[in-house]
Formats: structure tokens, C-alpha cells, sequence
């Protein structure tokens, strides 16, 4: 069963702040998915990454990709408050279409 | 275009009646996917299908939940009986390819809170 561990699981700051979302496994992903959730929503997609090493940019966002694609982290640089929400990183299993999920970041950021 | 609509939106049962959750992908997905997740854990797959054909069931509970797709439009999935640990939030997801290219990814739909008193 392939696992992804995300970390921290809440994270409160202030508005202009920087933060770092990291999720990591012991499992290799064909590709590797962000999404953000607002309450009463479903997930939708923010980025996908698939090469090792990648590094993808998102306006204020950073996904990075890591070299033996099994780790991946998320980057925010001056945190507003609309970026509020909770960030999930989802693995592509190898060979299927189904994602394994993380448990969630839970970010608040105040004015 | 119209997003994956899901309902009911809430739906809360006692134990043991039966539920039937229903799901419209996105017009043209031949993918859809159906996940849950239950208070604390993290989403889980559950389901998928390719148009009308299961491709995948490996991650339904037993066999207490039934997955139709009629003719590989709108899917239903139903929980009969219902049991107290089938409370969660089913969401419900298309996407146009199973390809694990750079615009892979599913939309989903807002879910469906169930809660099984």
C-alpha cells in the first residue's frame, strides 16, 4: 500500500509570511498532483508534476518534484489570505490512474 | 462547460436503510472515479470506471456498496445496508484520459457528506 505523509497537517501565519508544504513517501509516483480545497468543495487540481527535479511555478506558488520522485513540496512566498484552504498532494500509481492521497495541509493566513 | 455535479450535496440515514449517491462527469469523460473520505483519513479511492466498464474496484469496502455507470454517462453509487463507519464525504471525479502526462488531472465534484446515524 503506498502511503503519502504530509506535513505540517495545520499551519496558521500571517499575511506576507512564507511557508513550505512538504509531502513525502517511500513509494515512486509516476506523477505527483497539488490540489486545494475550500470548505463544502471538492479538491481542485493546481498543478501536475511528472519529471524528477521538476520545478513548477504557479504565480506566488512553487512546486517542486523530487529527483527520485518520491517527495514533493510545496512553496508560498507572501502568503495573502486569499491562499487560505487545504492543500492536498496526490501520487499517480505507477501503471494506473488512481491517486493516493495525503491527509491535507490545513493553512489559515491572517490579515 | 458544466463541472461534476454530485448530489445530494447532504444526506444523513439511519442505519441500515440504503443511500444512492449519483454523479454526472463532465460532458465527453469517458473516465470517472469515485473516492471517500472518512473523518480523519485521508481521501481513498474507491472506484473506476472507463464509459460503462468497472476498470478498477479494488478500493471498494465489500459488498455492500453497488457502482453502476448506464451507458457511460452519469454513475451511481449505492450503500445498502448502511453502517455507521460509511459516514464520510464520497466525492466523485472525470477526467478525459488516463495518460500520466503534464495536464493529467481529475476534476471533481463538490462531494457528497454522508452521515449514517
Amino acid at each position: 500500500t503506498q502511503l503519502l505523509e504530509q506535513s505540517p497537517q495545520f499551519l496558521s501565519i500571517q499575511e506576507g509570511e512564507n511557508l513550505t508544504v512538504y509531502c513525502n513517501s517511500s513509494s515512486v509516483f509516476s506523477s505527483l498532483q497539488w490540489y486545494r480545497q475550500e470548505p463544502g468543495e471538492g479538491p481542485v487540481l493546481l498543478v501536475t508534476v511528472v519529471t524528477g527535479g521538476e520545478v513548477k511555478k504557479l504565480k506566488r506558488l512553487t512546486f517542486q518534484f523530487g529527483d527520485a520522485r518520491k517527495d514533493s513540496s510545496l512553496h508560498i512566498t507572501a502568503a495573502q489570505p486569499g491562499d487560505t484552504g487545504l492543500y492536498l498532494c496526490a501520487g499517480a500509481n505507477p501503471g494506473y490512474s488512481t491517486l493516493t492521497f495525503g491527509k491535507g495541509t490545513m493553512l489559515l493566513v491572517s490579515p | 462547460e458544466a463541472g461534476v455535479t454530485q448530489f445530494p450535496s447532504h444526506s444523513v440515514i439511519e442505519k441500515g436503510q440504503t443511500v444512492t449517491l449519483r454523479c454526472d462527469p463532465i460532458s465527453g469523460h469517458d473516465n470517472l472515479y469515485w473516492y471517500r473520505r472518512v473523518m480523519g483519513k485521508e481521501i481513498k479511492f474507491l472506484l473506476h470506471f472507463v464509459k460503462e466498464s468497472k476498470q478498477d474496484e479494488s478500493g471498494m469496502p465489500n459488498n455492500r456498496f453497488l457502482a453502476e455507470r448506464t451507458g457511460g454517462t452519469y454513475s451511481t453509487l449505492k450503500v445498502q445496508p448502511a453502517e455507521l463507519e460509511d459516514s464520510g464525504v464520497y466525492f466523485c471525479a472525470s477526467s478525459q484520459d488516463t495518460l500520466m502526462g503534464q495536464g493529467f488531472g481529475y476534476t471533481f465534484g463538490s462531494g457528497t457528506r454522508l452521515t449514517v446515524v
